[in-house]
């Protein structure tokens, strides 16, 4: 069965400095990979999709992740952090078999200190 | 543009109440999903439906029940409400190889 990891739940990073989100999955067929940002008291919005084209995922807000099959890998970077940034990030697999159903991460919330 | 709309938002029941929780989308999207969130356990599915009059269980459907009578709607009974069931609940739903798109959430306070 599909999954995906999201090791540790709070990472915390200055304003301008690097953000990285790791996320593992686990697949025994190529995967559809997501990354999704929720907002405090809001819904999950998608920053990004992997879906077999290119390996380099460009998204929404200056996010961008890279879907490394050797590595079982798609973590989520973005070169500058913002502090509007800040907000809890979750990477999913969808399962495929007919369902369309995502697997959810546990989720890692980022701060963003000035 | 609605896109996916779940009320009510807040809701606060007391133990052994019941009420369901209402979702519509107007995307004309087949695949809807109800999700539960509890801090630091990610999204847990609930049951899911693949079209009107088909649903199934998720990972997590004890308490919970569902009916699919039309495309748009995908509401969530939760028949003796429990402490356990507190929790945020969110429906999404997408088309065939698409991204899902996520309802505002509803915030369920058992007590």
């Amino acid at each position: 069965a599909q999954s995906v990891t999201q090791l540790g739940s709070h990472v915390s990073v200055s304003e301008g400095a690097l953000v990285l989100l790791r996320c593992n999955y686990s697949s025994s067929v190529p995967p559809y990979l997501f990354w999704y940002v929720q907002y405090p008291n809001q819904g999950l919005q998608l920053l990004l999709k992997y879906t077999s084209a290119a390996t380099l995922v460009k998204g929404i807000n200056g996010f961008e992740a890279e879907f490394k099959k050797s590595e079982t890998s798609f973590h989520l970077t973005k070169p500058s952090a913002h502090m509007s940034d800040a907000a809890e990030y979750f990477c999913a697999v969808r399962t495929g078999g007919g369902s369309e159903k995502l697997v959810f991460g546990k989720g890692m919330k980022l701060t963003v200190n000035p | 543009n609605a896109g996916v709309t779940q009320t009510p938002k807040f809701r606060i029941l007391k133990i052994g109440q019941s009420m369901t929780l209402q979702c519509t989308q107007d995307m004309n999207h087949n695949y809807m999903y109800w999700y539960r969130q509890d801090p630091g356990m990610g999204l847990k599915l609930i049951y899911y439906s693949v079209g009107a009059g088909i649903t199934d269980k998720g990972e997590v459907p004890n308490g919970y029940n569902v009916s699919r009578s039309t495309t748009e709607d995908f509401p969530l009974r939760l028949e003796l409400a429990a402490p356990s069931q507190t929790s945020v609940y969110f429906c999404a739903t997408n088309g065939v190889g698409a991204e899902a798109f996520f309802g505002q959430g509803t915030r369920l306070t058992v007590v």
